[in-house]
């Protein structure tokens, strides 16, 4: 069973409206949870960490976890062009390792 | 955080040919990784880079065909060896420092021919 799975896209949004991300994983002991942004041709890039319960927000830029529904997810509010890109839903399994989504392709209409 | 070199950024190679792709961190860090990225996937963690000893691989992958090395806490590198087309990827250097945050170094782009 896949450890991390993410909402499938890709996921097409205009300009200036909310893009909303989902991840659920499998191993309920898992304390540690990423967002990472990868522009095509790129490595990933972090965004977002999130350790405890309820929403974290920077920028444009809002986490959620639920750890009983192990659920996270990502809002990207007032989409732009610029945000196009994979987003990739990450946790930590331990010693620091990482399990992987298999990422959601997020196009911003202008 | 940290600053992570990777070495080469591409390569095109022959089948049954080895390559070494070394990744240099501009700090001392505790935890440094081999991720993999096949063509249209995820990253898949290869490896651990464990400083003085033995690497420690994830179900899959094996030291015969991946040997790392980790000198120091600054420097890893990742080998991939008697490579076939398959071993067409995207190789990921990682690194944690301090909490449980992972970054990412450029990586590097190899195809197999």
């Amino acid at each position: 069973q896949k450890e991390v799975e993410q909402n499938s896209g890709p996921l097409s949004v205009p300009e200036g409206a909310i893009a909303s991300l989902n991840c659920t994983y499998s191993d309920r002991g898992s304390q540690s949870f990423f967002w990472y942004r990868q522009y095509s041709g790129k490595s990933p890039e972090l965004i977002m960490s999130i350790y405890s319960n309820g929403d974290k927000e920077d920028g444009r830029f809002t986490a959620q976890l639920n750890k009983a529904s192990q659920y996270v997810s990502l809002l990207i509010r007032d989409s732009q062009p610029s945000d196009s890109a994979t987003y990739l839903c990450a946790v930590n399994i331990g010693d620091y390792k990482l399990s992987f989504g298999a990422g959601t392709t997020v196009t911003v209409r202008a | 955080s940290a600053v992570i070199s990777q070495k080469p950024s591409r390569d095109i190679c022959q089948r049954g040919t080895s390559l070494t792709i070394q990744c240099q961190v501009d700090s001392q860090v505790t935890m440094m990784f081999w991720y993999r990225q096949q063509p249209g996937q995820s990253l898949t963690l290869i490896a651990t880079a464990n400083q003085g000893s033995e690497a420690t691989y994830e179900s899959g992958f094996v030291i015969d065909k991946f040997p790392i090395s980790r000198p120091n806490l600054t420097f890893s590198t990742l080998t991939v060896s008697n490579m076939s087309p398959e071993d067409s990827s995207i190789y990921l250097c990682s690194v944690a420092q301090g909490g449980t945050e992972a970054f990412f170094g450029q990586g590097t782009r190899l195809t197999v021919v």
